[in-house]
């Protein structure tokens, strides 16, 4: 059982655009991390929410965690190249727990 | 500053020989993991070091062993290798509380024939 889902798996869209991307659980999760992953590196962390409701703004990427905290989302704005990647998202049920990780979407920007 | 530096990054090897990934980080982290990622399955963690002497099962240990060396480093090592084991292996380390981010490697390539 993935408890960390991420929708879509791809997504190939034009630059410009703008786009979410779903992370959702059954379970309620203490904090949740974003990640973004490039071709032949490790992942790295974007962004950390740990309240309900939480919106978080990285640039043109803006973060949200549900108020439930059982889900999080993340929205890109006019989309670039530069944006293409594998976004992990990640949590942990307790403060002293492992991470979890999410299967990722792999996010393609089409110049 | 290196962060965590993962040796080799790319390795064959024929199935039933034994190898040790290496990993070190030098950011003072107590907390060490390893990884595999394989296409669809995501990150799923080997085993993790909570701090230097400890050595914890996570998702899919079988088939693997690891030794906290110090508090720099955590090594991991196939016994004997089976195709299965075919994948990217990433190492990661981070301060032990669960919000904090995990600072990873650039991972090691690793084919079973």
């Amino acid at each position: 059982t993935q408890l960390l889902e991420q929708s879509p798996q791809f997504l190939s869209i034009q630059e410009g655009e703008n786009l979410t991307v779903y992370c959702n659980s059954s379970s309620v999760f203490s904090s949740l991390q974003w990640y973004r992953q490039e071709p032949g590196e490790g992942p790295v962390l974007l962004v950390t929410v740990v309240t309900g409701g939480e919106v978080k703004k990285l640039k043109r990427l803006t973060f949200q965690f549900g108020d439930a905290r059982k889900d999080s989302s993340l929205h890109i704005t006019a989309a670039q190249p530069g944006d293409t990647g594998l976004y992990l998202c990640a949590g942990s049920m307790n403060r002293d727990d492992k991470i979890i990780f999410g299967k990722g979407t792999r996010l393609h920007i089409l110049p | 500053n290196a962060g965590v530096t993962q040796t080799p990054k790319f390795q064959v090897l024929k199935t039933g020989q034994s190898m040790t990934l290496q990993c070190a980080q030098d950011m003072n982290h107590n907390s060490m993991y390893w990884y595999r990622q394989d296409p669809g399955m995501g990150l799923r963690l080997i085993y993790y070091s909570a701090s230097e002497g400890t050595t914890d099962k996570g998702e899919v240990p079988n088939g693997y062993n690891v030794s906290r060396l110090n508090k720099r480093e955590f090594s991991l090592r196939l016994e004997s290798a089976a195709p299965s084991q075919t994948s990217v292996y990433f190492c990661a380390s981070s301060f032990p509380v669960s919000n904090q981010p995990q600072h990873f490697g650039d991972g090691t390539r690793l084919s079973i024939l």
